[in-house]
């Protein structure tokens, strides 16, 4: 196991709602990315925390949005939500971006009816 | 346009035989290439990863892959399969973003071990 956990597992919503996704990093690491995996697909970038500012942002509307804390966990809030969005959420913590190594969490499942 | 390629959906292995999963990519610069593993309902996995130095790479489980610069590709390999190596494998190269870099990833190949 990575170190780095999720919650909650799964999340049934319907349209219109609004979703906060939780992840606390491995212990050390101050850097977050965020992605979304439809069902039979590769994760799909949506941003990444460096020490509480979002330093990168994939192709996704503004009703995603995100924080990260000072003990460097994370949120990812959607807003609006759309059917979709329906996807498994990954978050992946790491020591520097784009260098090191991510360490992936187990995912959130996200159903929106 | 930066991308990745995992030509294969699904790759079929008998145990005890070699496997082979294909990853070609397309990045301007040098590349960072890595290699992750997805059991059902699970995150990835980290597998092995390619940054600098000997075109062979040796990661997690006995797996490996190779770096091939003229070919653009980073194929993963492994001697002898185990039907415990059945799962979703991604190839994912660092691509930059802004002022830092982010992942981009191929859509996935599944490999099937059967005994």
């Amino acid at each position: 196991e990575t170190g780095v956990t999720q919650s909650p597992t799964h999340l049934i919503k319907t349209r219109g709602q609004q979703v906060t996704l939780r992840c606390s990093s491995q212990s050390g690491h101050n850097t977050v990315s965020w992605y979304q995996q439809a069902l039979g697909q590769g994760p799909q970038f949506i941003f990444q925390y460096y020490r509480e500012e979002e330093n990168g942002r994939g192709n996704f509307p503004p009703r995603f949005s995100g924080l990260q804390f000072p003990n460097y966990s994370s949120e990812l809030n959607v807003n609006a939500l759309e059917l979709d969005d329906s996807a498994l959420y990954l978050c992946a913590s790491s020591l520097l971006a784009g260098v090191d190594t991510q360490y992936f969490g187990p995912g959130t499942r996200l159903t929106v009816l | 346009a930066q991308s990745v390629a995992q030509p294969e959906d699904q790759v079929n292995v008998a145990e005890g035989n070699p496997l082979t999963v294909k990853c070609t990519y397309s990045v301007s610069g040098n590349p960072y290439l890595f290699w992750y593993v997805q059991y059902p309902n699970r995150g990835l996995q980290f597998l092995l990863k390619y940054i600098t130095g000997d075109n062979l790479v040796k990661g997690s489980y006995g797996f490996e892959a190779e770096f091939n610069k003229s070919q653009t590709s980073f194929h993963l390999k492994k001697p002898s399969a185990l039907v415990s190596d059945s799962a979703l494998y991604f190839c994912a190269v660092r691509v930059p973003m802004d002022s830092n870099y982010q992942l981009i990833w191929g859509a996935g190949t599944k490999l099937i071990i059967k005994p």
